[in-house]
Order: C-alpha cells, then sequence, then structure tokens
C-alpha cells in the first residue's frame, strides 16, 4: 500500500530564505508527483506535476525534484515572501492512474 | 490553466436533510472525477473516483448509499449527501483529471449540519 510521507510537519523561516520540503512514498511504481498548495479553509491549488519519467519542474521561484528510485521529492522555494505561508501537500498519482495519494501536508509560515 | 468549479461554496443543514454538491470542469473535459473530504488539521481522503457514464469507484469505508455520486457528463460530477448529521460536517473538495493525468481540484464546499 502506497504511503506518502512529508518532512518537516511545519516549518517557520523569515523571509527571503530558500527552503526545501520532503516528500517521500514507498511505492516507486508512480505515473506521476504532484505538488499542492493550500490556503487555510480554501481548496488545492496545483503547483508543479511531474511525471515518472521527469527528475525536475520549475515554475517561477519553485522547483521540484522527482527521484523515483529512492522514493523522494523535493520542492525548493527560492527568497521565500510572506505569502507562501501555506500547506503543501505532496501526492502521487498511482501507476494505473485510478489513485492521488496525499501526503499530510507540511505547513510553512514566512515572517516579514 | 485549468479551473474546477464546486457550488455551493458553504452549505448549513438541518440533520436529516439531503445536500447536493456540484462539481464542475469548465474548460476541459474530465475522464475522472474525484470526491475528497477533510476533517480539519487533517489531509484530503479519498471518497470516491468516478468516471462519465459509469457508476462510481467508493473507498473502503465510505458508504455509498450515503453519498451517492452521479457523474452525468465530462464536465459535471455531483456529489449527494443523503440524510446528513453532524458527523457528516466537512470540506468536501472534487477533482477532476484531465487527459494527460493531471488533476485539478475545486474551491470545495463547507457543509455544517446542525
Amino acid at each position: 500500500k502506497q504511503e506518502v510521507t512529508q518532512i518537516p510537519a511545519a516549518l517557520s523561516v523569515p523571509e527571503g530564505e530558500n527552503l526545501v520540503l520532503n516528500c517521500s512514498f514507498t511505492d516507486s511504481a508512480i505515473y506521476n508527483l504532484q505538488w499542492f498548495r493550500q490556503d487555510p479553509g480554501k481548496g488545492l491549488t496545483s503547483l508543479l506535476l511531474i511525471q515518472s519519467s521527469q527528475r525536475e519542474q520549475t515554475s517561477g521561484r519553485l522547483n521540484a525534484s522527482l527521484d523515483k528510485s529512492s522514493g523522494r521529492s523535493t520542492l525548493y522555494i527560492a527568497a521565500s515572501q510572506p505569502g507562501d505561508s501555506a500547506t503543501y501537500l505532496c501526492a502521487v498519482l498511482n501507476q494505473a492512474g485510478t489513485a492521488l495519494i496525499f501526503g499530510k501536508g507540511t505547513t510553512l509560515s514566512v515572517s516579514s | 490553466g485549468a479551473v474546477v468549479s464546486q457550488h455551493p461554496s458553504r452549505v448549513i443543514c438541518k440533520s436529516g436533510t439531503s445536500v447536493k454538491i456540484e462539481c464542475r470542469s469548465l474548460d476541459f473535459q474530465a475522464t475522472t472525477m474525484f470526491w475528497y473530504r477533510q476533517f480539519p488539521k487533517q489531509s484530503l481522503m479519498l471518497m470516491a473516483t468516478s468516471n462519465e457514464g459509469s457508476k462510481a469507484t467508493y473507498e473502503q469505508g465510505v458508504e455509498k448509499d450515503k453519498f451517492l455520486i452521479n457523474h452525468a457528463s465530462l464536465t459535471l460530477s455531483t456529489l449527494t449527501v443523503t440524510s446528513a448529521h453532524p458527523e457528516d460536517s466537512s470540506f468536501y473538495i472534487c477533482s477532476a483529471r484531465d487527459r494527460g493525468g493531471e488533476q485539478f481540484f475545486g474551491p470545495g464546499t463547507r457543509l455544517t449540519v446542525l
């Protein structure tokens, strides 16, 4: 059974710092991996999607990497801003494409 | 990017009534739609998966007679919470997946059952 773990559960940094969020999964047979952002009481916003054949994706200040063989992904946020404060969720889609399994998220707080 | 809408965004109802939540993919055809629920400070939990024109597949522990899902078209799925009770109060989020395998999420519906 696929399990997704995110470390740390919570993170507080001052504005301007670069930071890394970690995601690990137990079954490497995945179709893709996505990083999402969730603001309190809101739905999810897709940030980056990495197909199983890809190693990384970049969007603005965000960079996500995927090492499928070791079951790891990282989300790198450069020059953090207070507006980045949110919960970041990692999710893997199984190879059959039938189930998206979420981690519990990392709650990020960026202080000005 | 692709947009998924949900309606209503918030609903308060009395115990015993039924509530219908709509989920629409606005600018793409969704091969598959998903329904999730989220309790406070917990991760999303998948309730059911539905493909257009076929019966939904429910996750273990989710009562299919209580949470009725109708996937009427490639752009519309509905979740009906029948005979709602206070323990059904939660944040319900739908998601639609495009042909490329990317999932897009609706803004969620906050259900409060009194």
